[in-house]
């Protein structure tokens, strides 16, 4: 029960922002709304996490909606390297519940 | 950020030997660590969950005799992989947790022949 969904792939031309939705309908208030990627063959890399403010840090940017049932991600100048995939998850913050995996949205930049 | 390791990267053995995979954190103390187990075009599944000086708690389906984690430390947990076979061939990644976050592994590669 990972709690999101997100589509399964997406295309982004390399240059352009990249926006990646994902759907969390039943989040509790005390949840946070993290994302991770994993690029292929390595482990999952930490991107950011929110609670219902908009985030901002040097690799992406955390639009959440106000009534919290959905966030996007976005990777404002996408690279070939960005392409993995990305995983949206929701945890309550400092909890010592494991983080859950879905299945994620595959991005692919294309040059 | 907060850095931890595994070792090997890669492993190849024999169908029957068993394997050791070690997960370290190297700048943190970590109160839980979890091992994940990720099939090709999978999403990561978590295994077990450690505390240290404790016994793991293994997730439904998960072979506990099998699957060896000792948690010695707070700062290193290892997973032993006992009589492999080449349905254990996968990708085994480590998380350590502090008082915050959740940290990653890069991850090892298992080969079962």
């Amino acid at each position: 029960d990972a709690k999101t969904t997100q589509p399964p792939s997406m295309d982004c031309a390399e240059g352009r922002a990249a926006n990646l939705p994902c759907n969390h309908s039943t989040i509790s208030g005390n949840e946070y709304v993290y994302w991770y990627r994993q690029i292929h063959s390595q482990g999952p890399q930490y991107i950011i996490h929110g609670l219902k403010n908009n985030e901002t840090n040097e690799m992406a940017s955390l639009i959440i909606t106000e009534d919290r049932k959905s966030s996007t991600l976005i990777l404002p100048h996408a690279t070939l390297r960005d392409t993995a995939v990305y995983y949206c998850i929701v945890n309550p913050a400092g909890s010592a519940r494991q983080l859950t995996f879905g299945s994620g949205t595959q991005l692919t930049v294309l040059p | 950020g907060a850095v931890v390791s595994q070792h090997p990267s890669r492993v190849i053995c024999k169908s029957g030997t068993s394997v050791k995979i070690e997960c370290r954190s190297l700048d943190f103390q970590a109160t839980t660590m979890f091992w994940y187990r990720q099939f090709p075009k999978q999403s990561l599944m978590l295994m077990a969950t450690s505390n240290e000086g404790s016994k793991a708690t293994y997730e439904q389906g998960v072979e506990k005799d099998k699957f060896l984690i000792n948690h010695a430390s707070l700062t290193l947990s290892t997973l032993t992989v006992t009589s492999a076979h080449p349905e254990d061939s996968s990708f085994y990644i480590c998380s350590a947790r502090d008082r915050r976050e959740q940290y990653f592994g890069p991850g090892t590669r298992l080969t079962v022949t």
